[in-house]
């Protein structure tokens, strides 16, 4: 089974509109991290947010939130008021384990959005 | 930003040549990873370092070797490079000095064509 889920390969959405981006995990794990990355054109991968397994609060970095829900295993990316600047690839990605030492991190296939103005 | 940066950027070569890739790091993080990144696959752990000397095989890692001489360098040779080696890689790095943190942070990238 795949570890980590992007179902929409392609997303288009409206500038200043808000849009998720899907992402569901597998693992046994109690203790594990989720991660976002965008990847614009130019190639290289920007971190942009973190949530922890046991974290009770979704995260937020600016106009990025986390959307955890833990019992569905999924971790939504949401991007509130799209910009332009926003056009990118994004890739979910998971720790298994408990934070600190070797980091091994699983990588989905990406969903690439793309801000219409 | 993480201090990270990769040499050469982009290189051309011809199989059967061996090619190394240099990841160097000013950030004294203690692990270090080379993903290779293809179309539909998102990216794949080829090998990663936990230290000075001490390296481990990731899930892509046949055909691949590394080194690591000093905390701020980490090697990637392809001995013997094939076209199947075409591909885009991401040296990262996580664990920052006296402590841990959770996210691993990315190098430019290199771009590698083999003919």
């Amino acid at each position: 089974a795949q570890k980590i889920t992007q179902t929409q390969p392609g997303m288009f959405v409206q500038e200043k509109e808000a849009v998720t981006l899907d992402c569901t995990y597998d693992t046994s794990d109690q203790s594990y991290g989720l991660f976002w990355y965008k990847q614009p054109s130019s190639g290289e991968m920007i971190f942009l947010i973190y949530q922890g397994s046991y974290d009770e609060q979704n995260a937020t970095e600016g106009r990025y939130s986390l959307n955890f829900q833990k019992a569905r295993k999924s971790a939504n990316l949401v991007i509130s008021a799209s910009q332009l600047g926003d056009s990118a690839m994004y890739f979910c990605a998971m720790r298994e384990g408990p934070p600190g030492g070797y980091q091994k991190v699983t990588f989905g296939t990406g969903t690439k959005l793309q801000v219409i103005p | 930003d993480a201090g990270i940066t990769q040499s050469p950027r982009h290189k051309v070569t011809e199989t059967g040549t061996p090619v190394t890739l240099r990841c160097h790091q000013t950030e004294n993080h203690r692990y270090m990873y080379w993903y290779r990144q293809d179309p539909g696959h998102g990216l794949r752990l080829i090998h990663y370092s936990y230290g000075v000397k001490d390296t481990d095989k990731g899930e892509v890692s046949d055909g691949y070797s590394v080194s690591r001489s000093k905390t701020e360098d980490f090697l990637l040779t392809l001995e013997s490079a094939t076209s199947s080696q075409t591909s885009v890689y991401f040296c990262a790095i996580s664990g920052v000095a006296g402590g841990e943190t959770d996210t691993q942070y990315f190098g430019p990238g290199t771009r590698l064509t083999v003919l």
